[in-house]
């Protein structure tokens, strides 16, 4: 069974730019969750689909992210336009339920410059 | 709202070691606590699962204990090997069942052969 995949592993961007990263969970799981984690600090969550609806968006930092999870299969997260701040690894984690065990992806590590 | 914490932020033993990983939690109201560990550039991959009703898990050389009124798990790892080197982080999922995991900062383990 493929697990959580998430694309692109790194991404370098120029401040002001667009990027889109890319979520496919596992099979069946109907819950999706964005999380971040910054350098020096703990992974923080960003939100939570389940199957196509937000469930919870309250992490999410400010309007510039945009998370969608259209059809209820994979999401994208898209940064426009993209700060210095939003450097990072961001994580993509897939569930059943919401409170059985979680499933991460290895990550997409954005670097703004 | 909820805190996490763990200590030591890195520890470095040398192999054969029993060691002990601290994670404390300022809210008791839990669902669950999870321990994972992350290999550098890789995702997060759930060790031990620990419900609120239960006291410890067990998984190979792996125990987690939870003590929820005291705020505290403590994650054992007996006769360590350099291959258990990694960052090990806490999450705790609160009991309002939202799927929302709350992150400790880790603590990056190195075990010298």
């Amino acid at each position: 069974e493929a697990g959580v995949t998430q694309f692109p592993s790194h991404s370098v961007i120029e401040k002001g730019q667009t990027v889109t990263l890319r979520c496919d969970p596992i099979s069946g799981h109907d819950n999706l969750y964005w999380y971040r984690r910054v350098m020096g600090k703990e992974i923080k969550f960003l939100l939570h689909f389940v199957k196509e609806s937000k469930q919870d968006e309250s992490g999410m930092p400010n309007n510039r992210f945009l998370a969608e999870r259209t059809g209820g299969t994979y999401s994208t997260l898209k940064v426009q336009p993209a700060e210095l701040e939003d450097s990072g690894v961001y994580f993509c984690a897939s569930s059943q339920d919401r409170v059985t065990r979680a499933f991460f992806g290895q990550g997409t590590r954005l670097t703004v410059v | 709202k909820q805190e996490v914490t763990q200590i030591p932020a890195a520890l470095s033993v040398p192999e054969g070691e029993n060691l002990v990983l601290n994670c404390s939690f300022t809210d008791s109201a839990i669902y669950n606590l999870q321990w994972f560990r992350q290999d550098p550039g890789k995702g997060l991959t759930s060790l031990l699962l620990i419900q609120s009703s239960q006291r410890e898990q067990t998984s190979g050389r792996l125990n987690a204990s939870l003590d929820k009124s005291s705020g505290r798990s403590t994650l054992y790892i007996a006769a360590s090997q350099p291959g258990d080197s990694a960052t090990y982080l806490c999450a705790v999922l609160g009991s309002s069942n939202t799927g929302k995991l709350i992150f400790g900062q880790g603590t990056t383990l190195q075990v010298k052969p």
